[in-house]
C-alpha cells in the first residue's frame, strides 16, 4: 500500500503567521487520466473531517483562499498564508488513486 | 443538499458484531459509492473500504478482509457496514463518506457525522 508521510506532526503557529505542512507519498500519485489524486483534509476538534483541497491544488467550495496546495509526483505541500484561530485542527493528506486509500499521520496545528 | 446520517453509538462485547447504517439524501444514490473510514480515540484516519451503490462492487482493506461486509439498500438510499469478531482495538468512530461509483479516484467531500463503536467487556 502507498505510505503517506507528513511533517511536521505538531505545528505551533502565531496568529497571522504562515504555516506549511509537507506530505510525501511512497509512489507517484499521477493517475492514468493525468490527474494527481492528492487531497488535504481538515479535522477540527469534535468534528468530521472536511476536504479542503483536491487534486493537489483545487480548493473545495467555501474554503478560504488563505489555504493553498501545491506539489507533484510524490511531494506535496499545504500552506496557510495567515493562520487564524479557526484553523486550529489536525490536517491530513490522503492519496485517492490506489486502493486502499491511505492517509498521512496527521499534523496538529495549534496557536503559539 | 447532500446529507449522510449515521446510526447511533454502539457498545459491544469482544467477539460480537456491529452493523452501522448510513442513510443518504440529496443526491442519486446509485450514481456514487460509499467509503468507510474509522478513527480510533486520539488517532488518525484509517480507510476501511468502499462499496459501489451502482453495482454493489466492494473493496476492503486487507486488514479487515474476512471480518467486514459492506452493503447498500438502493430502495432506502442507505449504506451499511458490518464488522464481526470485534476486538478492543476496533473501538473507534466510524464514518461513511460519499465516494466515486467505480475505480479508485477518491472524491471524499460529504461525510457522515460518525458512529462511535465501543468494544468493552
Amino acid at each position: 500500500e502507498v505510505v503517506m508521510t507528513q511533517s511536521p506532526l505538531s505545528l505551533p503557529v502565531t496568529l497571522g503567521q504562515p504555516a506549511s505542512i509537507s506530505c510525501r507519498s511512497s509512489q507517484s500519485l499521477v493517475f492514468s487520466d493525468g490527474n494527481t489524486y492528492l487531497n488535504w483534509f481538515q479535522q477540527r476538534p469534535g468534528q468530521s473531517p472536511r476536504r479542503l483541497i483536491f487534486k493537489v491544488s483545487n480548493r473545495d467550495s467555501g474554503v478560504p483562499d488563505r489555504f493553498s496546495g501545491s506539489g507533484s509526483g510524490t511531494d506535496f505541500t499545504l500552506k496557510i498564508s495567515r493562520v487564524e484561530a479557526e484553523d486550529v485542527a489536525v490536517y491530513y493528506c490522503m492519496q485517492g488513486i490506489y486502493w486502499p486509500y491511505t492517509f498521512g499521520q496527521g499534523t496538529k496545528l495549534e496557536i503559539k | 443538499q447532500v446529507q449522510l446520517v449515521q446510526s447511533a453509538t454502539e457498545m459491544k462485547k469482544p467477539g460480537a458484531s456491529v452493523k452501522v447504517s448510513c442513510k443518504t439524501s440529496g443526491y442519486t444514490f446509485t450514481h456514487y459509492g460509499i467509503s468507510w473510514v474509522r478513527q480510533a480515540p486520539g488517532q488518525g484516519l484509517e480507510w476501511v473500504g468502499w462499496i459501489s451503490a451502482y453495482n454493489g462492487n466492494t473493496y476492503y482493506t486487507q486488514k479487515f478482509q474476512g471480518r467486514v461486509t459492506m452493503t447498500t439498500d438502493t430502495s432506502t438510499s442507505t449504506g451499511y457496514m458490518e464488522l464481526r469478531s470485534l476486538r478492543y482495538d476496533d473501538t473507534a468512530v466510524y464514518y461513511c463518506v460519499r465516494d466515486v461509483p467505480a475505480t479508485a479516484s477518491a472524491d471524499l467531500v460529504y461525510w457522515g457525522q460518525g458512529t462511535l463503536v465501543t468494544v468493552a467487556s
